[in-house]
């Protein structure tokens, strides 16, 4: 079953260090999406990528993080110099080229700032 | 921008009840209404959707509906079943591809 995957599934960083999380879309699926979901809240939208493309970053905080879709190897939302209030479970989606209506979701990765 | 309110934000039903979870849109321009269910430690899983050209749509113990001059849309899950317990989301999404998530319904099926 080739779904989303993601990694890693914890992630435990210190303040000022960075973190990367990485997603490969299901077999067939060239759209990528990441969103955040914060204990007991719903997922908030970051970025929507394409390869090679960033389609709508408009939820991404303006600074520390940055998302990638290469033409080669998975998706990478990267997060520099985190913070506590990084602390969050961040979920990866992916969706059929012309399907962006479906979309997908991975495991999660769960990142704990100390 | 588009906004999703969800209710209940808990909910408990007894096994073989009936629950419904509603939610209420804004951007008049959606057109799709996916449904997630999501279980302790894992993403959320697509379990039914509605576009906006049907009113209503089921599938075996879930069904979505519609109302597209309301803004309003709902899950149904009749008999319901342990396995049911779980936290659901609504959303919405509008041509430019974002989905905008409700805060989560927590249901609960008491035994």
């Amino acid at each position: 079953n080739a779904g989303v995957m993601q990694n890693p599934r914890h992630l435990v960083r210190r303040r000022g260090q960075e973190a990367r999380l990485r997603c490969s879309p299901m077999k067939g699926h060239s759209h990528v999406y990441w969103y955040r979901q914060l204990p007991e809240e719903g997922l908030k939208f970051m970025v929507y990528l394409q390869k090679e493309n960033i389609i709508d970053e408009s939820g991404m905080p303006k600074e520390r993080f940055s998302a990638e879709f290469p033409k080669e190897g998975p998706s990478i939302l990267r997060i520099q110099q985190v913070v506590r209030g990084d602390s969050a479970a961040y979920f990866c989606a992916s969706s059929r080229e012309g399907g962006h209506y479906e979309q997908y979701f991975g495991p999660g990765t769960r990142l704990t700032v100390t | 921008g588009e906004n999703v309110e969800q209710h209940p934000s808990t909910l408990s039903v007894q096994e073989g009840d009936s629950a419904v979870i509603k939610c209420t849109y804004s951007d008049s321009a959606s057109n799709y209404f996916p449904w997630y269910k999501q279980e302790l430690g894992k993403g959320p899983q697509l379990i039914i959707d509605i576009r906006s050209n049907v009113g209503e749509k089921k599938d075996q113990r879930i069904a979505v509906t519609l109302n597209k001059t309301a803004k309003h849309f709902s899950l149904h899950i009749t008999e319901t079943q342990p396995e049911d317990s779980a936290v659901y989301f609504c959303a919405a999404s509008s041509r430019d591809d974002k989905i905008i998530f409700g805060k989560g319904t927590r249901l609960h099926i008491l035994p």
